[in-house]
């Protein structure tokens, strides 16, 4: 059974002042996955797509990789500002079937 | 990206009473669409996969007697919560499957249910 690991849950940072990264641990084989940002009240808004290993994906002040050998996946926040603000999910698309298992979230707050 | 809308956005159903929600994709055909309800600070969990022309399928303690899904058309899919009580107040969350290169679920917008 494909079991989904992010950590941590929460991180409080003031704007601008440092790296930080939310990892998201994975336990059996995919072929895919995914991270979101969701907004309070709000649905899931796509933030990158991971297909292979060592894929490496940039946005703005985040950047997400892959090392499926690992099993592991990171998002990457560098100088932090308060629109980042919000929480994260990553999902893994369980092999061979279309289903997606979500991580636990992290909940970003950024505080001038 | 593609687009998938949801109905009601939100609704508030007494006790007892059955609602409702439709899941439509707007630009693109879904033989897969997917339910998924959301409690306050707590991830997404997968209620059932819903195929267009087949029954749905059910993740493990999801009753489909209370969860009724229907995939009628290659565009809409919907879930009818049956005799609603408080505690199947949540978000719930439906999502379109594209196939392809992306091979992506795209997700609706939400529908905040309140059940009193």
């Amino acid at each position: 059974e494909l079991k989904v690991e992010q950590n941590p849950l929460f991180l409080s940072m003031q704007e601008g002042k440092k790296n930080y990264t939310i990892y998201c641990n994975y336990s059996t084989t995919s072929d895919r996955l995914y991270w979101y940002r969701q907004d309070p009240g709000k649905s899931l808004e796509s933030l990158f797509v991971l297909l292979s290993n060592g894929a490496v994906k940039q946005e703005g002040r985040l950047m997400a990789s892959l090392d499926t050998k690992a099993r592991l996946s990171t998002l990457h926040i560098t100088a932090a500002v308060h629109d980042l603000s919000a929480t994260y999910f990553c999902a893994v698309r369980s092999y061979n079937t279309d289903k997606l298992i979500f991580g636990t979230g992290t909940r970003l707050q950024v505080f001038p | 990206g593609a687009v998938v809308s949801q109905h009601p956005s939100w609704v508030i159903c007494k006790s007892g009473t059955s609602v409702k929600i439709e899941c439509r994709s707007l630009d693109f055909q879904a033989t897969t669409m997917f339910w998924y309800r959301q409690f306050p600070k707590q991830s997404l969990m997968l209620m059932a996969t819903s195929n267009e022309g087949s029954k749905a399928t059910y993740e493990q303690g999801v009753e489909k007697d209370k969860f009724l899904i229907n995939h009628a058309s290659l565009t809409l899919s919907t879930l009818t919560v049956t005799s609603a009580h408080p505690e199947d107040s949540s978000f719930y969350i439906c999502s379109a499957l594209r196939r392809g290169p992306s091979y992506e679920q795209y997700f609706g917008p939400g529908t905040r249910l309140t059940v009193t």
